[in-house]
């Protein structure tokens, strides 16, 4: 079974760049989910999505983050530009249902901006 | 609003010790109550879960009560090994929305 897959699982780039993390769900799942997980923070959610329509994207932290979800198969988070203080890994999950509270993630993106 | 508070780590424990890892959260409402686990280079899996007063999440040896009376759900292990090295996060889940709350985890170190 194809799990929640995500690229690139290592980025390096340089302030002001941008920066575009991909994911694809698990088939079949009808929640998206993207996380941020910092030392300093933990693990902050910052946009999920209900059969791809954005449901709530109080998390992002500003204007220069954005996500998409175009379809069932795909998402992704967007970062422009980037900044120093968006170091962090990435992660994106996928869950079935409302109710549940399993959510299944990726192995994440760690994203490094110099 | 919801939150989920975590004892300060890390922790280092010796091969077939016990393990208590805090875990004591704030909600409107009933909540549902989760431990993830994140292994090294890895995302984050459901360990175990509750979703009432005095359930008993259970799961690979390790358990979790969920107790409303004094709204924590500890997670515990009788024995643990190194493979139990990992970073193990409480979460709740609370309201008509789908979105988990997290605490900040905390990493746990088995020696041999």
């Amino acid at each position: 079974d194809a799990g929640v897959i995500q690229s690139p699982r290592h980025e390096v780039t340089e302030m002001g760049q941008e920066v575009t993390l991909r994911c694809k769900p698990i088939s079949g799942h009808d929640y998206l989910f993207w996380y941020r997980q910092t030392m300093m923070r933990g693990l902050e959610l910052l946009i999920y999505f209900n059969n791809n329509v954005p449901i709530d994207d109080s998390g992002m932290p500003e204007d220069r983050f954005s996500a998409k979800m175009p379809n069932a198969s795909f998402s992704t988070l967007k970062i422009q530009p980037s900044e120093p203080r968006d170091s962090a890994v990435y992660f994106c999950a996928s869950s079935f249902g409302k109710n549940t509270g399993e959510l299944f993630f990726g192995e994440g993106s760690r994203l490094t901006v110099l | 609003g919801n939150s989920v508070t975590q004892m300060e780590g890390p922790v280092t424990l010796s091969e077939e010790a016990f393990l208590t890892i805090n875990c004591t959260y704030t909600a409107t409402g009933y909540p549902s109550l989760f431990w993830y686990v994140q292994y090294p280079g890895e995302g984050l899996q459901l360990l175990l879960k509750a979703t009432k007063a005095d359930d008993k999440g259970s799961n690979k040896g390790f358990e979790a009560t969920y107790r409303k009376e004094t709204t924590s759900f500890h997670l515990e292990k009788g024995s643990v090994q190194v493979s139990d090295s990992a970073v193990y996060f409480c979460a709740l889940r609370a309201g008509a929305n789908s979105k988990l709350t997290f605490g900040k985890g905390i990493t746990l170190s088995v020696r041999p």
